[in-house]
């Protein structure tokens, strides 16, 4: 069946980075963009921004700007989500979800990262 | 802040139901297909409701969608204990040129 695979939690530094891995099974990656959202304590879900699976080619929300990078190993079905500089504040679960007319059908289970 | 309004919390006696409330704007809820999404404690978010009314397959008709001008509504009839969750409205914004989530809210089966 159709799902998405994350990465196991991390636990990092501040100034340090993270790389976050969503591996696709059971349908056609490069049919559907992926999504990233981020649900922070104390906060509702928050949409990261996009990564277009056919070209790669990524759109970030304006507070995602700068220090976060989606990228794509089309050949093994996997989209990153990678965070530089961590900051305290950026300690959540992190999501990737496929893109379907504008809705988020399939969900990863989420990775937690911890600053 | 998010542009998409939901009260925080809704509650019901088991069996009884709720309605939760999404209010947005023409550049969003407006002009475009509104979804829902359930998170279950300690849980990824599950799709609930697309294209404003639609449930996808294994979603119980318990929970329905609507639309009217710049609001959205969900609906859980047959409230069950299981149904204690967060809720989200989602919809793209036209304005923003992004994917928007409402603030959430937290049902409650009493």
């Amino acid at each position: 069946q159709e799902q998405l695979v994350q990465s196991g939690s991390e636990l990092k530094k501040p100034g340090a980075s993270v790389r976050v891995s969503c591996k696709a099974s059971g349908y056609t990656f490069t049919s559907y963009a992926m999504n990233w959202v981020r649900l922070a304590p104390g906060r509702g879900l928050e949409w990261m921004g996009w990564i277009e699976t056919n070209s790669g080619s990524p759109t970030y929300a304006q507070d995602f700007r700068g220090r976060f990078v989606f990228s794509l190993d089309t050949s093994v079905a996997t989209a990153y989500l990678q965070i530089n500089n961590l900051q305290v504040n950026d300690s959540a679960v992190y999501y990737c979800a496929r893109v379907n007319f504008h809705c988020m059908d399939v969900w990863g289970r989420g990775t937690t990262v911890t600053v | 802040q998010s542009v998409l309004t939901q009260p925080p919390s809704v509650s019901a006696a088991p069996r009884q139901k709720v309605t939760i409330s999404c209010s947005g704007r023409n550049s969003n809820i407006g002009n475009n297909s509104v979804s829902w999404y359930q998170q279950l404690p300690g849980a990824a978010p599950k799709l609930l409701i697309y294209e404003n009314e639609k449930r996808p397959s294994g979603i119980p008709d318990r929970f329905s969608g609507s639309k009217s001008g710049t609001s959205a509504t969900l609906g859980i009839t047959g409230l069950q204990t299981g149904d204690e969750a967060d809720y989200y409205c989602g919809v793209w914004d036209s304005s923003l040129i992004g994917y928007v989530f409402g603030t959430g809210t937290k049902v409650t089966a009493l």
